[in-house]
C-alpha cells in the first residue's frame, strides 16, 4: 500500500530561525515527490517537485532533499518569516497510476 | 494569467441532497484534478480529467462524479449527500502532462447537515 508519513506533526519556532520537515514515503513505482505549502483557508501552492535523479532543489528559501534509496524527503527553511506560518505536505504520485498519496502536512507555526 | 477559480466558494446542504461544483483552469490547461480534503483524512485524490476524459481515478464511491467540457472547465458532482462528504473540495490545473506543477484553487466548503 503507497504510504506517506510526515514528521513532526506540528513544529513551532520562533522567527529567523531554521527548520527541516521530514518525509518518509513507500509510493511504487516512484515518479516524484511534491512539496506543498497551504495557508489556512486557501488551495495548496507548490514549492518543489523532484524526481528520481534529483537530490536536492531550491526555491528561495526553501530547499527540498530526495534520497532515493531510503525513500526519505526533507524540506528545509531558511530564516524563517512570519508568512512561512502554515501547513507543508509532501506528495507522492505512483508512477504507474499517477493517484497522488498525500502525507498528513506538519503544521508551522512561526512566532515574532 | 488569471489563476484557477472555483465556484461557489461556499454551499450548505442537507443529507439526501445533490451538489455540482465548477472549476476553471489556468487558461490553457487542459488537465483537471478534483480532491477532498478533511481534518481527518487529510488531503485525498478524487479523479483527473484530461480532454475531456477522465484519466485518473481515486478510491471513492461512485456518488462522486465529475466531466470536463470542451474549454477544459470542470464539474464535479457528488449525490445523495452524506454528512461525511462535508469538506473543502479543491481543484487544481496543469497543462498536461503528469510531471507538471499543479495550480490549486481556492477551495469550495461544503456542510451538509
Amino acid at each position: 500500500k503507497n504510504q506517506v508519513e510526515q514528521s513532526p506533526q506540528s513544529l513551532i519556532i520562533l522567527e529567523g530561525k531554521n527548520c527541516t520537515l521530514q518525509c518518509n514515503y513507500t509510493v511504487s513505482p516512484f515518479s516524484n515527490l511534491r512539496w506543498y505549502k497551504q495557508d489556512t483557508g486557501r488551495g495548496p501552492v507548490s514549492l518543489t517537485i523532484m524526481t528520481f535523479s534529483e537530490n536536492t532543489k531550491s526555491n528561495g528559501r526553501y530547499t527540498a532533499t530526495l534520497d532515493a534509496d531510503t525513500k526519505q524527503s526533507s524540506l528545509h527553511i531558511t530564516a524563517s518569516q512570519l508568512s512561512d506560518s502554515a501547513s507543508y505536505i509532501c506528495v507522492a504520485p505512483s508512477g504507474g497510476s499517477y493517484i497522488p498519496t498525500f502525507g498528513r502536512g506538519t503544521s508551522l507555526i512561526v512566532h515574532p | 494569467k488569471a489563476g484557477v477559480t472555483q465556484t461557489p466558494r461556499y454551499l450548505i446542504k442537507t443529507r439526501g441532497q445533490q451538489v455540482t461544483l465548477s472549476c476553471s483552469p489556468i487558461s490553457g490547461h487542459r488537465s483537471v484534478s478534483w480532491y477532498q480534503q478533511t481534518p481527518g483524512q487529510g488531503l485525498q485524490f478524487l479523479f483527473e480529467y484530461f480532454s475531456e476524459t477522465q484519466r485518473n481515478k481515486g478510491n471513492f464511491p461512485g456518488r462522486f462524479s465529475g466531466r470536463q467540457f470542451s474549454n477544459s472547465r470542470s464539474e464535479m458532482n457528488v449525490s445523495t449527500l452524506e454528512l461525511g462528504d462535508s469538506a473543502l473540495y479543491l481543484c487544481a490545473s496543469s497543462p498536461g502532462t503528469t510531471s507538471d506543477t499543479q495550480y490549486f484553487g481556492p477551495g469550495t466548503r461544503l456542510t451538509v447537515l
